[in-house]
């Protein structure tokens, strides 16, 4: 089973609004990503978990803020976002080293957010 | 750091033609060169992969090629199906911290025409 879910799938939020976005996996896998996708665009890297530690931020803005609250979730906090924030965000994993294979990234579907 | 080029940003072939996207890398460190296919409304899927010790890689009607040499590696789809249109992403990376950094491709749009 490769199976990254999202939820949710559809999200409208106010620029004054705060909301969460979640991320699970039962894969075992101990690296975890967010990515934003603009429309006609690759995925852009966002943040990178391994092993529940902050690995990488690609200087985001603090308006969005990422947590590992265990080994298979991964949370997307988002506040004060700006219209160009409307996108759809990713979430993957994959094993990290000596657990699996390290090299596959496994993405979910998604989660639509349009910034209002 | 990491660059990759795509080419081209569409394709359109008739059913049962073949396909093929290429891409190009810039850093000589990064050793898996993964494809995705990503359909409308859709998170992109792991269609096939190769490693930097692996000159072609094969499944079924997808083959993958890579020229270490060259910085190049390609996507080869035969005998395409309506099903096969989609958005398609290169990516190439290598291993650091536990954790495998992907750089990607603009995409490619294939369209499959019956």
């Amino acid at each position: 089973d490769t199976e990254v879910t999202q939820t949710p799938k559809h999200l409208v939020m106010g620029m004054t609004n705060k909301k969460s976005l979640k991320c699970e996996q039962h894969m075992g896998h101990r690296a975890m990503y967010w990515y934003k996708q603009k429309a006609k665009k690759p995925p852009e890297l966002m943040f990178v978990y391994s092993y529940e530690k902050l690995s990488i931020n690609e200087s985001v803005p603090s308006r969005f803020s990422p947590e590992c609250p265990n080994s298979s979730l991964l949370n997307l906090h988002l506040h004060a976002l700006q219209p160009e924030d409307s996108a759809l965000y990713l979430c993957a994993s994959s094993h990290s080293p000596g657990g699996g294979s390290p090299y596959e990234q496994y993405f979910g579907p998604g989660t639509r957010l349009t910034v209002t | 750091g990491e660059n990759v080029e795509q080419h081209p940003s569409t394709l359109s072939v008739q059913e049962g033609d073949s396909a093929v996207i290429k891409c190009t890398y810039s850093d000589s460190a990064s050793n898996y060169f993964p494809w995705y296919k990503q359909e409308l409304g859709k998170g992109p899927q792991l269609i096939i992969d190769i490693r930097s010790n692996v000159g072609e890689k094969k499944d079924q009607r997808i083959a993958v090629t890579l020229n270490k040499t060259a910085k190049h590696f390609s996507l080869h789809i035969t005998e395409t199906q309506p099903e096969d249109s989609a958005v398609y992403f290169c990516a190439a990376s290598s291993l650091s911290g536990g954790y495998n950094k992907l750089i990607f491709g603009a995409g490619t749009r294939l369209a499959v025409h019956p």
